[in-house]
């Protein structure tokens, strides 16, 4: 199974500041075939299901604010929220699709500070 | 527009069943791989199911295989989760989430269901 661990566990950014997580999956998720990265960003906010923020590593989900990019190689990622708003308190987690079992990251909560 | 609404979430005892269904709006199954994916009380995300677009393949979770079944009425397009010999830990928000066509069974959720509370308990 690929396991996905991000970090930090939890972050705590000033409105207006930028943000930064980071995933890493423990073997590639990159498929040579088609060079594409099989990793997803979702937003979680409370009582909510989750939200498609980022796929195939960097590409933006139509409506998603362009304050959120995404980055990344076949196993290191990293979700990028340039100038934090309120709306965007929430939990974010990567997840890879490049393989079943579909795995997700244990998720990072970020916050106002 | 895909929607997807869960039902049969409830409290149950240990060892019981309980079957839930995802009744889906917008897609079929041929061109919709609708998942399974839990939640547990302050916890994070955790796949456990699905079945290939043609039916004829479906994938489980280790934490869920041989006790859960995925299966499918195509003419009413509802998916269902057969929960046998449940535990504790399996007490979760299930969602049903459709995954974007490709491969065997989807690649990225765009969808996801509002989720029914599945509660195991004495």
């Amino acid at each position: 199974d690929i396991v996905m661990t991000q970090s930090p566990d939890s972050l705590s950014v000033s409105l207006g500041e930028g943000a930064t997580i980071n995933c890493k999956s423990s073997q590639s998720v990159l498929y040579g075939s088609n060079n594409k990265k099989y990793l997803a960003w979702y937003q979680q906010k409370p009582g909510q299901p989750p939200k498609l923020l980022i796929y195939w590593a960097s590409t933006r989900e139509s409506g998603v604010p362009d304050r959120f990019s995404g980055s990344g190689s076949g196993t290191d990622f990293t979700l990028t929220i340039s100038s934090l708003q309120a709306e965007d308190v929430a939990v974010y987690y990567c997840h890879q699709y490049y393989s079943t079992p579909w795995t997700f990251g244990q998720g990072t909560k970020v916050e106002i500070k | 527009q895909v929607q997807l609404v869960e039902s049969g979430g409830g409290v149950v005892q240990p060892g019981r069943s309980l079957r839930l269904s995802c009744a889906a709006s917008g897609c079929t199954f041929s061109d919709c791989a609708i998942h399974w994916v839990r939640q547990a009380p302050g916890k994070g995300l955790d796949w456990v199911a699905v079945m290939s677009y043609d039916g004829d393949h479906t994938f489980y979770a280790d934490s869920v295989k041989g006790r859960f079944t995925i299966s499918r009425d195509t003419s009413k397009n509802i998916l269902y989760l057969q929960m046998n010999s449940l535990r504790p830990e399996d007490t979760a928000v299930y969602y049903c989430a459709r995954a974007v066509k490709g491969e065997t069974v989807g690649r990225q959720f765009d969808y996801w269901g509002q989720g029914t509370l599945v509660t195991v308990s004495s």
